[in-house]
């Protein structure tokens, strides 16, 4: 079936810098999500995106889902420590079925 | 209300016992999922209700028994289960639209003994 590889697996930044995570499909996607699971915590829907070449905005967060809608990335600017957590992707098939990229874990250094 | 409640928080059992998880929602929703995850991992589908039917059971062992009581209650029972099925289990929910976003209820930390 299909499957998002997400990358890196985790991420280590210090506070104020920028933060990046990918996701990749080797076929189209209908849609892509993107959740936030903060620790001990579960996961939280952050937004969706459906067009091709698709970018949407959340304050510091820019999510993008590219022309061919293969992959996708999230984009924090000047992190916080409020932004960690682990990121996933997912997409959702037919049959209501959400398949969750591997996630990425952020931890922000103070 | 956007919120999917699922109780117990904790859960610790025996090989031997039967204990029942609950997931509520009210939002009207007429999907509702049961997941595993595991330390570190992504969540991983088990059921999917779709209009209190079940819809899709991706190859859960059979101690894993669920149950869509009405539309707005989810329940997870479990029997005789094995130590590695300890696991957070997290409910979710979503509208009949397959691309439609699935909010996550707390989730029940369970610890098989």
């Amino acid at each position: 079936g299909q499957q998002v590889m997400q990358i890196p697996q985790y991420q280590h930044v210090q506070e104020g810098e920028d933060f990046t995570t990918y996701c990749n499909s080797s076929t189209t996607l209908s849609n892509i999500q993107w959740y936030k699971q903060r620790p001990g915590g579960h996961p939280v829907f952050l937004i969706q995106l459906v067009k091709s070449g698709e970018v949407k905005k959340q304050k510091r967060l820019t999510f993008q889902f590219g022309e061919a809608k293969k992959n996708s990335s999230l984009h924090i600017t000047a992190t916080q420590t409020t932004d960690v957590g682990t990121y996933f992707c997912a997409f959702s098939g037919s049959a209501r079925q959400l398949t969750f990229g591997s996630g990425t874990q952020l931890t922000v250094l103070p | 209300d956007t919120e999917v409640t699922q109780t117990p928080k904790h859960l610790v059992m025996g090989m031997t016992n039967k204990k029942s998880l609950k997931c509520e929602q009210h939002m009207g929703h007429r999907a509702m999922y049961w997941y595993k995850q595991k330390a570190k991992k992504p969540p991983e589908l088990m059921f999917v209700y779709s209009y209190e039917k079940l819809s899709i059971n991706e190859s859960v062992p059979s101690r894993f028994s669920p149950e869509c009581p009405n539309s707005s209650l989810l329940n997870l029972h479990l029997h005789a289960l094995q130590p590695e099925d300890s696991a957070l289990y997290l409910c979710a929910s979503s509208s009949d639209f397959s691309t439609d976003t699935q909010y996550f209820g707390p989730g029940t930390r369970l610890t098989v003994l």
